[in-house]
């Protein structure tokens, strides 16, 4: 089982919005809505921003949405702050392995 | 609050086994999976497995099958993840995580160095 496909870096100026792909398989993305996304900051402990694809936990910012289209979900950011500076991660259930992450992306605010 | 404390550091030698422990507190510890994720430095995250704590079910990834094992006390709200047979890759940062296909919290993590 390989890890999920994420680009190893995004950028975007403030106040813009930025969006970060995860693809998989049928076998993971693509067959189930159990997607999530962490944010992790330098040295810290990893964070859940959205999970089952497209919900937000409480506390966590609506400038965050989710979503998926057949093997590839995305993490989209609006209105960028410099706090969203971090590497982001997805996740998925998979029917071989259980669970997997992506590759993560590191998220620049310029 | 939900939380999930960690022991702190450790540093062993190639082939010896390490045992990283995860205490639960704010929920009740039978009622939510225990998963295990470590993250070498500056790389990725991976997953290694999960345990539930009311049954002490386990399943782990292949890649650490035969050299891990999770297990947990009720009495007192702790999960804990051995290694065996350690070899200078497994050193990285140790993460428990609360969860069945969504982790939430993560535990603070625990430093396993492995060196000769």
């Amino acid at each position: 089982q390989s890890a999920l496909t994420q680009p190893a870096s995004v950028s975007g100026s403030p106040g813009q919005s930025i969006t970060i792909s995860c693809t998989g398989t049928s076998s993971d993305v693509g067959g189930y809505n159990y997607v999530s996304w962490y944010q992790q900051h330098p040295g810290k402990a990893p964070k859940l921003m959205i999970y089952e694809v497209s919900n937000r936990p409480s506390g966590v910012s609506n400038r965050f949405s989710g979503s998926k289209s057949g093997n590839t979900a995305s993490l989209t950011i609006s209105g960028l702050q410099a706090e969203d500076e971090a590497d982001y991660y997805c996740s998925s259930y998979t029917s071989s392995i259980l669970y997997v992450f992506g590759t993560g992306t590191k998220v620049t605010v310029l | 609050q939900v939380q999930l404390v960690q022991s702190g550091a450790e540093v062993k030698k190639p082939g010896a086994s390490v045992k990283v422990s995860c205490k639960a507190s704010g929920y009740t510890f039978t009622s939510y999976d225990i998963n295990w994720v470590r993250q070498a430095t500056g790389q990725g995250l991976e997953w290694m497995g999960w345990m539930n704590p009311n049954s002490g079910n386990t399943g782990y990834a292949q890649k650490f099958q035969g050299r891990v094992t999770m297990t947990r006390n009720t009495s007192i709200n702790t999960a804990y993840m051995a290694l065996s047979s350690l070899r200078s890759e497994d050193t990285a940062v140790y993460y428990c995580a609360r969860g069945l296909a969504v982790f939430d919290p993560w535990g603070q993590g625990t430093l396993v160095t492995v060196s000769s």
